[in-house]
């Protein structure tokens, strides 16, 4: 069965810093891959997603994601984190064909961040 | 355009009862699904309907139940409400091919006493 793993339940940055968020999927074959981003009290907002293609995708609100197929990962990144980014981060993965629009997601990280 | 509407937001029920939670997709979106998310056990899956066919399931008992009325709005049902079904229900549409964009409500927070 499909999985994903997000290894970091909690990270706290400070204002200004890189942050990294990893993640990890368990598929029969490359799935399309997506990472959504919860603020408190809200729903799930779409930060970017993986088809095919350029290994390095462009999301929103600065953020960028690599996937990388030997390692079965979909890490998120951002070169400098504001204090708006406070949030939870939820790594996703959905089937290529049939399942319809069913998404698998990961546990998510919340990512706090220090002034 | 406007984006996908859950009603109501807030609710309270009482352990027994039952609940409908209602979702309007986006305009032109075909596909609408249904989520749990409790501090527990994450964000589950619970259906999918397409065309007002249902077209995926999770892995929830038969009292969750749902519905997709022809202009796509949909309807979710829990019955016989238990304390452990006190979450936050997201909906959210799609086109309905794979790879399409999924857009998420704000969700309906539920809390059974």
């Amino acid at each position: 069965a499909q999985s994903v793993t997000q290894p970091d339940i909690h990270i706290t940055v400070s204002e200004g810093a890189s942050l990294e968020l990893r993640c990890n999927y368990s598929y029969g074959a490359t799935p399309y891959l997506f990472w959504y981003v919860q603020s408190p009290g809200q729903g799930l907002q779409l930060l970017l997603k993986y088809f095919s293609g350029d290994t390095l995708v462009q999301g929103i609100k600065g953020f960028e994601a690599e996937f990388k197929r030997s390692q079965s990962s979909f890490n998120l990144r951002k070169p400098s984190v504001h204090w708006s980014d406070a949030a939870e981060y939820f790594c996703a993965v959905a089937p290529l064909v049939g399942a319809g629009n069913k998404l698998t997601f990961g546990g998510g990280t919340r990512v706090l961040v220090k002034p | 355009k406007a984006g996908v509407t859950q009603t109501p937001r807030y609710l309270i029920k009482t352990r027994g009862q039952q609940v409908t939670l209602s979702c309007s997709p986006i305009s032109g979106h075909r596909s609408v699904s249904w989520y749990q998310q409790t501090p527990g056990q994450g964000l589950q899956f619970l259906f999918e309907y397409f065309s007002e066919t249902q077209r995926n399931k999770g892995n929830f008992p038969g009292r969750f139940s749902g519905r997709q009325f022809s202009n796509s709005r949909s309807e979710m049902n829990v019955s016989t409400l238990e304390l452990g079904d006190s979450a936050l229900y997201l909906c959210a549409s799609s086109l309905g091919q794979p790879g399409n964009t999924i857009y998420f409500g704000e969700g309906s927070w539920l809390t059974v006493v």
